[in-house]
């Protein structure tokens, strides 16, 4: 059963503009979640958290979102850079396991 | 954040031959995890291993297929035991330095294992 689901295998977005990569969770313990991006041939590397007591975390060009409501989170890349073209798994947690999305590949087009 | 050192970072092995990834680690940590992520799947958790005690495994995953060992704070190997084409995968440790820094995991560079 995949309690957290990246919708969206691909998305393509065109130098400078906004990157919207979204995530869906359905357990509603959850109350952490986590961006890594992942190069090929490279292992994950964290990206930016969210704990459950918030609804937004920026960092620099990189905020995410949390509506618990929906259950959904989603990463802004503002604005978009041909070096943000990576692999993003989105990952929640409501203890010491987290678990991943399948992840979305982004590519960057200059 | 930590230093893993992950190896190999490939292999392909024969169907019925075992291989095992060795991960370092450049401080001492509690806990170390073993990740898979399968073609087109999610990354999964397959065990937690901890130094000085047996490993705990997810469901799914047990001890004879993928026999972990934790000899002190700083390295931990896994080893996929008796291989067959649906353990091609990407193998991944991992360390957690803790939620409360704001930090997840950090990963290892992995080992892409296919078996043919």
């Amino acid at each position: 059963d995949q309690q957290v689901k990246q919708n969206s295998p691909s998305l393509s977005v065109q130098e400078g503009r906004i990157s919207i990569l979204n995530c869906d969770y359905t357990n509603s313990m959850f109350d952490y979640f986590l961006w890594y991006k992942k190069y090929p041939a490279e292992g994950p590397t964290f990206l930016i958290s969210i704990s459950s007591i918030k609804d937004k975390n920026e960092d620099g060009r990189f905020t995410v979102f949390l509506n618990k409501s929906a259950k959904h989170l989603s990463l802004h890349i503002v604005p978009s850079q041909p070096g943000d073209s990576a692999v993003y798994f989105c990952a929640a947690s409501g203890g010491n396991q987290f678990y991943f999305g399948t992840g979305t590949s982004l590519t960057v087009i200059p | 954040s930590a230093v893993i050192s992950q190896k190999p970072s490939r292999d392909i092995c024969q169907r019925g031959t075992s291989l095992t990834i060795q991960c370092q680690v450049d401080s001492q940590v509690t806990m170390m995890f073993w990740y898979r992520q399968q073609p087109g799947q999610s990354l999964t958790l397959i065990a937690t291993a901890n130094q000085g005690s047996e490993a705990t495994y997810e469901s799914g995953f047990v001890i004879d297929k993928f026999p972990i060992s934790r000899p002190n704070l700083t390295f931990s190997t896994l080893t996929v035991s008796n291989m067959s084409p649906e353990d091609s995968s990407i193998y991944l440790c991992s360390v957690d330095f803790g939620r409360a820094l704001g930090y997840g995991y950090t990963f290892g560079s992995g080992t892409r294992l296919t078996v043919v």
